[in-house]
């Protein structure tokens, strides 16, 4: 059973569009972070969300906690093509902060 | 830029062969961990540790070892390679200690076992 759940699993969008992605889950974490991968290359942390109801901003890319702090978003504006890769949300729990993995949503920026 | 470094990048190897995979990190983290990954897949925790001498399977099973001896090294190890071990093997560390729960990977090692 995965307890984060991703979607979509795969997005091609022009460049120029926007775009939300998803990280869902029945359970509660202390914080949740995204990552984003390249091929050939291992995840690179982009966030940390600690806060329910917490919002950051990188550039174009806007993170949000749900309130709750069961579930977490990734929306692209205007998205370009060296935003391709997988993104990865990993939600810690317990006191040792195990991190649970997403399955991952591959975006694919078409120019 | 992280320091945690794998090698080798990238491995082909016939079937029956022993390897290792290494992993060192500079960082003086006490949690370290390899995941198995398929190209573009999700991440699959394989094996885990909290520091030296501690070391603990992860969700997927895995028929590789693992040691734990110094606290900046986390080699696995596969006795006898076969074809369904040909996957990317990521390491990764962490330190949790102040709460900060990023992990922070190397580059990963291909492997391919022939």
């Amino acid at each position: 059973t995965q307890l984060l759940e991703q979607s979509p699993q795969f997005l091609s969008i022009q460049e120029g569009e926007n775009l939300t992605v998803y990280c869902n889950s029945s359970s509660v974490f202390s914080s949740l972070q995204w990552y984003r991968q390249e091929p050939g290359e291992g995840p690179v942390l982009l966030v940390t969300v600690v806060t329910g109801g917490e919002v950051k901003k990188l550039k174009r890319l806007t993170f949000q906690f749900g309130d709750a702090r069961k579930d977490s978003s990734l929306h692209i504006t205007a998205a370009q093509p060296g935003d391709t890769g997988l993104y990865l949300c990993a939600g810690a729990k317990g006191g040792n902060y195990q991190l649970i993995w997403g399955a991952g949503t591959k975006l694919i920026i078409k120019p | 830029e992280a320091d945690i470094y794998q090698t080798p990048r990238y491995l082909v190897i016939g079937t029956g062969k022993k390897i290792t995979l290494e992993c060192s990190q500079t960082m003086g983290h006490d949690k370290m961990y390899w995941y198995q990954q398929d190209p573009g897949m999700e991440l699959h925790l394989i094996h885990y540790s909290y520091g030296v001498n501690s070391t603990e399977k992860g969700d997927l099973s895995s028929e590789s070892t693992v040691s734990r001896i110094r606290t900046e090294h986390f080699p696995l190890t596969l006795e006898s390679a076969r074809p369904s071990h040909t996957s990317q093997y990521l390491c990764a560390s962490s330190d949790p200690g102040q709460g900060n729960t990023e992990a922070f990977f190397g580059q990963g090692t291909r492997l391919t076992v022939v």
